[in-house]
């Protein structure tokens, strides 16, 4: 069974420009969630979507935004970067607990450096 | 605000010695997971634990889940360079986003 796929691994952008960044869940996954990860803050979570509706959002200004296609991919879209915003962003996707829990299985992630 | 304390948050030690790690919380939890990230890496799932109480072994790594569901302990016998890396707890909920520590970074000195 294939893993969660994030593309791309690396990206190198300009203040004020905007990024796209995508991730492929694992087959049958239907909640997808962003996270961005600094050295400073740990893993700080962005928003989630589940079966293509948000279903939880993080405090992140309304730059950062995403959405889910009918195939469970996700993308996340960050707008007018700022040099803050260099971190390591991951995807993950989850699987429901018959308990109520959720396990959740990330992708390698994608390292954007905004300079 | 559900929030996760891991600790210590760094742990430099030699190969061959024992460790442990604590996660702890005020807030009660569905389940509780535990991840290791290399550098540079996703988090990768080690194990899921979700009955108060409840032990489970990975080879040297042996994870506990406290009987009120609010904490969780990773104990690493006989530590390798191997076992280098940032672990993280993370804690569930219903639908609610995971809740995840800052994690420990360890580092086993060959």
């Amino acid at each position: 069974k294939a893993g969660v796929t994030q593309t791309p691994r690396y990206l190198i952008k300009t203040r004020g420009q905007q990024v796209t960044l995508s991730c492929s869940p694992i087959s049958g996954h239907r909640s997808v969630s962003w996270y961005q990860q600094t050295p400073g803050q740990g893993l700080q979570f962005l928003f989630e979507y589940f079966s293509e509706t948000q279903r939880n959002k993080g405090n992140f200004p309304g730059r950062f935004s995403g959405r889910q296609f009918s195939n469970s991919r996700s993308e996340m879209n960050v707008s007018t970067l700022e040099l803050g915003d260099s971190a390591l962003y991951l995807c993950a996707s989850s699987l429901a607990l018959g308990h109520g829990g959720t396990e959740a299985f990330f992708g390698q992630g994608t390292r954007l450096t905004v300079v | 605000t559900q929030l996760l304390e891991q600790s210590p948050q760094f742990l430099s030690i030699q190969e061959g010695e024992n460790l442990t790690v604590y996660c702890n919380s005020s807030s009660v939890f569905s389940s509780l997971q535990w991840y290791r990230q290399e550098p540079g890496e996703g988090p990768v799932l080690l194990v899921t634990v979700v009955t108060g109480g409840e032990v489970k072994k990975l080879k040297r790594l042996t994870f506990q889940f406290g009987d009120a569901r609010k904490d969780s302990s990773l104990h690493i016998t006989a530590a390798q360079p191997g076992d280098t890396g940032l672990y993280l707890c993370a804690g569930a909920q219903g639908n609610t986003p995971l809740v995840f520590g800052k994690g420990t970074r360890l580092s086993v000195i060959a």
